[in-house]
C-alpha cells in the first residue's frame, strides 16, 4: 500500500537557519504529494503541493520538488522564522479508482529560536 | 466563510460511554475523511467518504461507525468508548486534490 517515510523530529533551528525536512514515499501510479502544515492547537493546513514529476510547489519561502526518481518531496526554507514553529506533514494521494485518500507522514515538530 | 465544522473541541468520556462526533461542510465538497491523530503517530484514516450514501473503513475503523446522508454531514460514532481511543480527531473534506481539515476534537477517555 502506500506510504510516507519523513524525518523524524523534533528539529530545533536559529531563526534565519536553512531548513529541511526529508520526505520519501511508496506508491503506486502517479500520486499527488503534499506538505501540510499544523500550528499549535490548529487543524491542519495546506502548505504546498506538486501533482506531477518535476513540479515545484512553493508558498511562504518553503520549497518542495516532486522527484520522481528518488521518490522524494522534501521540504526546504532558506531562513526560518520564530512563526514558523509547527508541526509539519508529508503526504500522498493516489487518486486509483475512485477513492482519494490522503496517506500523511508521522509528523516533523520544528521549533524556532529567536 | 466556516469551511469545516467539529464538534465538541473537546470531550471526557467514561469507558463504556458513548458519543457522537459532528463534522459538517458548507464547501459542497464530495469527500470527506475522518483521522485520529496520536502523539508522535503522525494521522491515521479511520473512515471515508466519497459521496452521501457512500462510506468505506481506513485504516483503523474497528470501534468506530459513520454515515453520510448528507453532502454536508458526516458524523463520527464511538458506541463504546475505550482507553485505546483517546486522541484528537480530525474531520476534513476535499473537492479534488486539495482537503481542508477541521479544528480538531481533543476526547478522553477514562
Amino acid at each position: 500500500g502506500d506510504s510516507v517515510t519523513q524525518m523524524e523530529g523534533p528539529v530545533t533551528l536559529s531563526e534565519e537557519a536553512f531548513l529541511t525536512i526529508n520526505c520519501t514515499y511508496t506508491a503506486t501510479g502517479y500520486p499527488s504529494l503534499f506538505w501540510y502544515v499544523q500550528y499549535p492547537g490548529e487543524g491542519l493546513q495546506l502548505l504546498l503541493k506538486a501533482t506531477k514529476a518535476d513540479d515545484k510547489g512553493s508558498n511562504k519561502g518553503f520549497e518542495a520538488t516532486y522527484r520522481k526518481e528518488t521518490t522524494s518531496f522534501h521540504l526546504e526554507k532558506g531562513s526560518v522564522q520564530v512563526s514558523d514553529s509547527a508541526v509539519y506533514f508529508c503526504a500522498l494521494r493516489n487518486s486509483g479508482g475512485s477513492n482519494y485518500k490522503l496517506t500523511f507522514g508521522k509528523g516533523t515538530l520544528l521549533t524556532v529560536n529567536p | 466563510n466556516a469551511g469545516v465544522t467539529q464538534t465538541p473541541k473537546f470531550r471526557i468520556l467514561k469507558i463504556g460511554q458513548s458519543m457522537t462526533l459532528q463534522c459538517t461542510q458548507d464547501m459542497n465538497h464530495n469527500y470527506m475523511y475522518w483521522y485520529r491523530q496520536d502523539p508522535g503517530m503522525g494521522l491515521k484514516l479511520i473512515y471515508y467518504s466519497v459521496g452521501a450514501g457512500i462510506t468505506d473503513k481506513g485504516e483503523v475503523p474497528n470501534g468506530y461507525n459513520v454515515s453520510r446522508s448528507t453532502t454536508e454531514d458526516f458524523p463520527l460514532r464511538l458506541e463504546l468508548a475505550a482507553p485505546s481511543q483517546t486522541s484528537v480527531y480530525f474531520c476534513a473534506s476535499s473537492l479534488d486534490s486539495r482537503a481542508f481539515f477541521g479544528q480538531g476534537t481533543r476526547l478522553t477517555v477514562v
